[in-house]
């Protein structure tokens, strides 16, 4: 299975901030990798897929990036609504697998 | 709009089958463009994917689960199904219905959720 290491797994941070979140896997993507947002008591929502390609309606602040086995996802300016826990999941190979997740707490 | 909404027991006791449904709306399962998908989340945890089926029939299944494990789709109602057998406590989680897209043979992320069904294991 590919291992997927998230870093850092939490980080305060003020509004206005800008965060990077990073994710290294196991063995190179080819860019097959998504990065989730995931708010108290909601589901999951899909920020970006393909390593780079946000999703629609994401806020173009939201940025990924990265290839091979190391990827990032920037938030250029973080907005109160942003803090989150965010989770990377490759799907190079079956079985898909997530990283452990970051939290962004407000500072 | 597409939605999906899980239901089934908020509680199951050990050792039984604990079985989910989740219903999707605004989308035909049998489109074929999607894989739907099982996905878990222990409390206070990350997320941990249990399988996914095709409107096919493929299935995919975490190895770690696969015997206990049966994921269907029933076309006619547009619901996708979870069993999951001999249930532990290690069971408890949030379990979460999603419609993934991606690639061939399971290679696929989840870009439609559902809101979650609690599920807790206990006598």
């Amino acid at each position: 299975d590919i291992q997927m290491t998230q870093s850092p797994s939490s980080l305060s941070a003020s509004v206005g901030d800008r965060v990077i979140i990073t994710c290294r896997a196991s063995q190179g993507l080819s860019n097959s990798l998504a990065w989730y947002q995931q708010k108290p008591g909601r589901a999951p929502k899909l920020l970006v897929s393909g390593a780079s390609r946000l999703e629609s309606g994401v806020p173009s602040r939201f940025t990924g990036s990265g290839s091979g086995t190391d990827y990032s996802l920037t938030i250029s300016a973080l907005l109160p609504e942003d803090f989150a826990i965010y989770y990377c999941q490759q799907y190079f190979a079956v079985p898909v697998t997530f990283g452990g997740g970051t939290k962004i707490e407000i500072k | 709009q597409v939605q999906l909404q899980e239901s089934g027991p908020g509680l199951v006791k050990p050792s039984q089958t604990l079985p989910l449904t989740c219903t999707v709306s605004g989308d035909s399962i049998s489109s074929g463009l999607y894989y739907w998908a099982w996905i878990r989340q222990h409390p206070g945890k990350g997320l941990e994917w249990i399988g996914f089926m095709s409107h096919s029939g493929l299935t995919y299944y975490d190895p770690s689960l696969k015997s206990r494990i049966l994921v269907s789709v029933d076309s006619s109602k547009n619901q996708v199904s979870l069993s999951l057998t001999s249930v532990t406590a290690a069971d408890t989680a949030v379990y979460y219905c999603a419609r993934a897209s991606g690639y061939s043979h399971g290679r696929v992320y989840f870009d439609l959720w559902g809101r979650g069904t609690l599920v807790t294991v206990s006598s």
